[in-house]
């Protein structure tokens, strides 16, 4: 299993950023993934979930700014960030959801990537 | 939503001793409780799930225990290698799905 994010950077307040997450080693179609963050120097704050029916589910503090989407053709898990605050800052990993066959299921996060930063700083 | 609050926020501990983090809920989560670990410079691993089952390549140095609103994560002889954060998330209420704190585990 490996998951690979990008497209972090440095942005404005105000402006947009896409993330996207490359998958492969798993059959990407079958599994929930989700969208976690994390400050500098501070701890783990799960932002936004995506069903492998493409059913979503979003923290409030990104709600109606953030888009989780995935393309299964792709193998591509992504994250759309609009209307960006200071307090957006962070490291965002993205994560596959344990497998449905388990009683954790899409719970827990047993895959992560190596994270990509995002600064939103004018 | 559900509060999880770790404690210690840090701890210092020597090679080879045995060492314990506690996790409390605001309310019973019925051990649906995962434990990772973040070692510095690197992305979380999963440890434990489902409050005390080790996750596929977990050293039997760790362990988990606890029910209702109270977990704790335990690592025996502790290794060089031990050393980072660790972080408890509940998965019985959701969404959000949340976290502890974290607990950062440095050696003396």
């Amino acid at each position: 299993v490996q998951l690979v994010e990008s497209g972090g950077g440095l942005v404005q307040p105000g402006k947009s950023l896409k993330l996207s997450c490359s998958a492969s080693g798993f059959t990407f179609s079958s599994y929930g993934m989700h969208w976690i963050r994390q400050a500098p120097g501070k701890g783990l704050d799960w932002v936004a979930y995506i069903s492998s029916s493409s059913g979503t589910v979003y923290a409030d503090a990104v709600k109606g700014r953030f888009t989780i989407s995935r393309d299964n053709a792709k193998n591509t898990l992504y994250l759309q960030l609009n209307s960006l605050k200071s307090e957006d800052t962070a490291i965002y990993y993205c994560a596959r959801g344990g497998p449905l066959y388990t009683y954790y299921g899409y719970n827990v996060f047993d895959y992560w990537g190596q994270g990509v930063m995002v600064t939103v700083s004018s | 939503d559900i509060q999880m609050t770790q404690s210690p926020a840090s701890l210092s501990a020597s090679l080879g001793e045995t060492v314990t983090i506690e996790c409390r809920a605001s309310e019973d989560i019925y051990s649906n409780l995962a434990w990772y670990q973040q070692k510095p410079g690197n992305s979380p691993q999963l440890l434990i799930y489902d409050a005390n089952s080790l996750a596929d390549g977990v050293p039997s140095r760790f362990s988990g225990s606890g029910s209702g609103t109270q977990y704790s994560l335990k690592i025996n002889s502790l290794q060089s290698e031990d050393v980072a954060s660790y972080f408890c998330q509940q998965y019985n209420n959701y969404p959000p799905w949340t976290f502890g704190g974290g607990t950062k585990l440095e050696l003396k």
